[in-house]
């Protein structure tokens, strides 16, 4: 089945750590993306990779690093310079340009930090 | 600025109603991209729906229709004889493309719709 997995789907870590938060894709999709979702609010993009080895900031990328060496994977560093890191990450990717805009997401992985 | 609104928190209704939920987006592009997608107590976000600006058609698949207009900047979306299943936070969404032509989707806050036997 091709997807996306997003490892562990609950992570607790104490303040002052890094974190990072694993996303594999077996879809062959050049693009992926990490969102933020806080409750009552819709998602806030952090990071986005269009190719291997290239990565742009999105909205919120504060506090947060990412890496892309491989095409499937996109994990997500929480630092410990976040200020407020506990929330819903969302990873998702899209087949990238063309009138293709659809993003397929995973199940996300919920951080709590304390 | 691109935008989207959905000004419905919270919708609770009785099974067998029917629903409509919201959004109204602003953008500057004359092509773009409007969705909805669903997000039952999983977490994971269910692509329901693309469209595109051109086509100003209303769909319909089984119980869910969307009524895109351009002229409101409005992508509603109905649920017909809601069943307990449709419970779930359901999000609209609008396509920004970066340079290079990758795109970002931009969301609304999205609509809790509870639905109650």
């Amino acid at each position: 089945d091709g997807g996306i997995t997003q490892s562990p789907k609950y992570l607790f870590r104490k303040e002052g750590q890094n974190v990072t938060l694993s996303c594999e894709q077996n879809l062959n999709h050049d693009a992926m993306y990490w969102y933020r979702q806080d409750p009552g609010q819709g998602l806030r993009l952090i990071y986005y990779s269009q190719i291997v080895n290239d990565f742009q900031k999105g909205d919120i990328a504060e506090g947060y690093s990412v890496s892309r060496e491989k095409k499937e994977s996109f994990p997500l560093t929480v630092t410990s310079a976040q200020k407020n890191p506990t929330a819903f990450y969302l990873c998702a990717s899209s087949p990238g340009t063309g009138d293709t805009y659809e993003q397929y997401f995973g199940p996300g992985t919920r951080l709590t930090v304390t | 600025a691109q935008k989207v609104t959905q000004a419905q928190t919270e919708i609770s209704v009785v099974e067998k109603e029917d629903v409509t939920l919201d959004c109204v987006y602003e953008t500057r592009d004359t092509t773009y991209y409007l969705f909805w997608y669903k997000q039952p107590p999983s977490g994971e976000l269910v692509f329901l729906i693309r469209r595109n600006s051109f086509d100003e058609q209303n769909e319909i698949s089984g119980r869910y229709s969307w009524n895109f207009q351009k002229s409101t900047s409005s992508f509603n979306f109905t649920i017909t004889a809601s069943q307990v299943v449709d419970s779930a936070v359901y999000f609209c969404a609008l396509s920004d493309v970066f340079s290079g032509g990758y795109n970002k989707l931009i969301f609304g806050a999205g609509t809790r719709l509870a639905v109650h036997p």
